[in-house]
């Protein structure tokens, strides 16, 4: 199964500022890799998929970027209710994964 | 408008089973696969698998297979999760997710074991 590995664990950031998150894939995972956003007591959020289309109501603050291993969640301008746990998932191949989370935390 | 509604927290205990269901509506149900997700306390979302709803062929991620059961009854939109021999480590939060990139969830349904 393709594994897939976030960085940082935790970004500690002020609103305003840019936050960039990773996905890494063990193996390429194509185009195939969704971004999804999870707060407190919530279900998780699809924010991109096809790894840099944006999902239905998500501000364009929010992009995604990447293909093959390497996959990049770039938030522009951090509002306050942007701070929350981001997951990617590929799903190029069978199981769909996840990663392990990023948090992104105010500082 | 797209929706997907769990049945609501269960506590069992170590050895009973339990059933949760995720009915959806607002788009036709036959189109898109239902996934599983499970969510442990405290922890990051783990994959369980799918089921193609048109077929009703399940699929299920390492770690989830024997005593995980995905069904369906296309006649009310609904798709269920069994679980078998309940543990403590089985205490989660489960979700159901539509389609190819889980674009829609439902609210997540709490399973406590304990005795």
């Amino acid at each position: 199964e393709i594994v897939l590995t976030q960085s940082p664990g935790t970004l500690t950031l002020s609103p305003g500022e840019r936050a960039t998150l990773s996905c890494r894939a063990s193996q390429s995972v194509d185009n195939y890799l969704a971004w999804y956003q999870q707060k407190p007591g919530q279900a998780p959020r699809l924010l991109i998929y096809y790894a840099s289309a944006r999902a239905t109501g998500i501000p364009d603050r929010f992009s995604g970027s990447g293909s093959g291993t390497d996959f990049t969640l770039t938030i522009s301008r951090l509002e306050p209710e942007d701070f929350a746990v981001f997951y990617c998932q590929q799903y190029d191949s069978s199981p769909k994964t996840f990663g392990q989370g990023t948090k992104v935390e105010i500082k | 408008q797209v929706q997907l509604v769990q049945s609501g927290s269960e506590l069992k205990k170590p050895g009973a089973s339990v059933k949760i269901s995720c009915k959806a509506s607002g788009y036709t149900f036959t189109g898109y696969s239902i996934n599983w997700v499970r969510q442990a306390p405290g922890q990051g979302l783990e994959y369980m698998g799918w089921i193609n709803t048109n077929t009703g062929n399940p699929t299920y991620a390492q770690g989830f297979t024997g005593r995980f059961v995905f069904s369906l009854d296309t006649s009310v939109s609904t798709a269920y999760l069994q679980i078998s021999s309940l543990k403590a480590e089985d205490t989660a939060v489960y979700y159901c997710a539509r389609g190819t990139f889980l674009d829609y969830w439902g609210q997540g349904t709490l399973v406590t074991v304990s005795s």
